[in-house]
């Protein structure tokens, strides 16, 4: 079975333009975890689902930031407008409603 | 205070030695404990679960204090391939979610 998925696995962008990530859970998988992880902050969760409804998104630094889930198996997070300093990766990882997480790959972001 | 706390690191061991991480948490309420671990450049992966009678996989031992809020993670006969960051991740029930560590870097040098 396929894990986690996350797209793109890099992405460069100019500041000022949106960004669009994209992930898709284990099949069967009924929770979904944003996070951003950098070098001064480490692993930071932004939002999560279970079972497509946000459930705690007060980790979303600002109202540039959104997530979807637009149906049980896939999930968007979106920045708009983009600044330098939401340069970091970003992981998606899902669950069967509690215990253990699987993350996906990550997406490295770099806003110049 | 954070919630998750663990040794600064980073951890520089030989080949062949033992390595004790520990972690500590605030929320007296959490219920459920991982070690992680990530690799540079890659995503964090689980090591194993912590209960509260201890538990053992191959070299790895993890302990669980409850009482004291602490968690920790003995690694034996280290290797070079166990060179990584190790996070601690806390759960509570009912929908908390998961909080990381900010992790503890290991270099095992032969």
């Amino acid at each position: 079975d396929a894990g986690v998925i996350q797209s793109p696995r890099h992405e460069v962008t100019e500041m000022g333009q949106e960004v669009t990530l994209r992930c898709k859970l284990i099949s069967g998988h009924n929770s979904l975890f944003w996070y951003r992880q950098t070098m001064m902050r480490g692993l930071e969760l932004l939002i999560y689902f279970n079972n497509n409804v946000p459930i705690d998104d007060s980790g979303m630094p600002e109202d540039r930031f959104s997530a979807k889930m637009p149906n049980a198996s896939f999930s968007t997070l979106k920045i708009q407008p983009s600044e330098p300093r939401d340069s970091a990766v970003y992981f998606c990882a899902s669950s069967y409603y509690t215990d253990t997480q699987y993350f996906g790959p990550g997406t490295r972001l770099t806003v110049l | 205070r954070k919630e998750v706390e663990q040794d600064p690191g980073p951890f520089n061991v030989p080949e062949g030695a033992t390595v004790a991480f520990n972690c500590t948490y605030s929320n007296s309420a959490s219920q459920s404990f991982f070690w992680y671990r990530q690799d540079c450049r890659k995503e964090p992966k689980l090591l194993m679960s912590v209960y509260s009678s201890g538990n053992e996989d191959g070299r790895f031992t993890a302990q669980l204090n409850r009482a004291s809020q602490y968690i920790s993670l003995l690694i034996r006969d280290s290797k070079l391939s166990d060179s990584a960051t190790y996070l601690c991740v806390v759960k509570g029930n009912y929908g908390q979610n998961f909080v990381f560590g900010p992790g503890t870097r290991l270099s095992v040098l032969p």
